[in-house]
């Protein structure tokens, strides 16, 4: 068990720039999602899918922001146009449905926008 | 939408001491989970609560979950300094659902 590892784990970068991240769940998981969390604040939800299909995406993910999961496997998220408010924390996390076991986390991925 | 408050929000406590944290939601708790965080970095599962009454131990960590109060607990035994942390507790929001709405957590901090 790898556990679930998120790239890169910093990341800076000029407003209106695009960024990607990726995050790869462990092995037999079928559901991963991704959180936000800012300074001081609990994760905030933005999306999950299980397999492939995004089941849910939170009101927090506008436009700018795009999540894939192609294979079922490992997922993007991509931010475009970036902008100060988006300097966060954007943590993925994985599960197995119906294993009765909890969502585990990567390491996250620190977004600074400048 | 669901809220969750934690408290207390900080927490300084001498090595060997016990000490407890609450957990309590505004709305039907469907599972509660908590987990721990070190500064700047990613959330480590401690336990997951599905049942009324339910309680799970750990270590010297033991959390249990009251349904009709809404509300969870987690107890630390003879906290060390290894314990100190961000300890957060997120609720499952919805029968069936995974999506977790978190608490804003509690920094513990143990001195030795």
């Amino acid at each position: 068990d790898t556990g679930v590892s998120q790239n890169p784990r910093h990341k800076i970068t000029k407003r209106g720039q695009n960024v990607t991240f990726r995050c790869d769940p462990i092995s037999e998981h079928n559901r991963l999602y991704w959180y936000r969390q800012t300074l001081g604040q609990g994760p905030e939800f933005l999306t999950y899918f299980q397999n492939e299909a995004q089941l849910e995406k939170s009101r927090l993910l506008s436009d700018r922001f795009s999540a894939e999961r192609p294979k079922g496997s490992f997922s993007t998220l991509e931010i475009q146009r970036t902008e100060q408010g988006d300097s966060a924390m954007y943590l993925c996390a994985s599960s197995l449905a119906g294993s009765g076991v909890g969502q585990y986390f990567g390491p996250g991925t620190r977004l600074t926008v400048t | 939408s669901q809220e969750l408050e934690q408290s207390p929000q900080s927490l300084i406590v001498q090595e060997g001491k016990n000490l407890t944290i609450n957990c309590t939601s505004s709305k039907t708790l469907y599972g509660l989970y908590w987990y721990k965080q070190k500064y700047g970095e990613g959330l480590i599962f401690l336990m997951m609560l599905q049942k009324g009454g339910e309680e799970k131990s750990h270590e010297k960590i033991t959390a249990k979950l009251d349904e009709k109060k809404q509300q969870s607990s987690l107890h630390i035994t003879a906290s060390q300094p290894s314990h100190a942390g961000i300890y957060l507790c997120g609720a499952l929001t919805q029968g069936g659902s995974e999506k977790l709405v978190f608490g804003k957590g509690t920094k513990l901090t143990v001195n030795p």
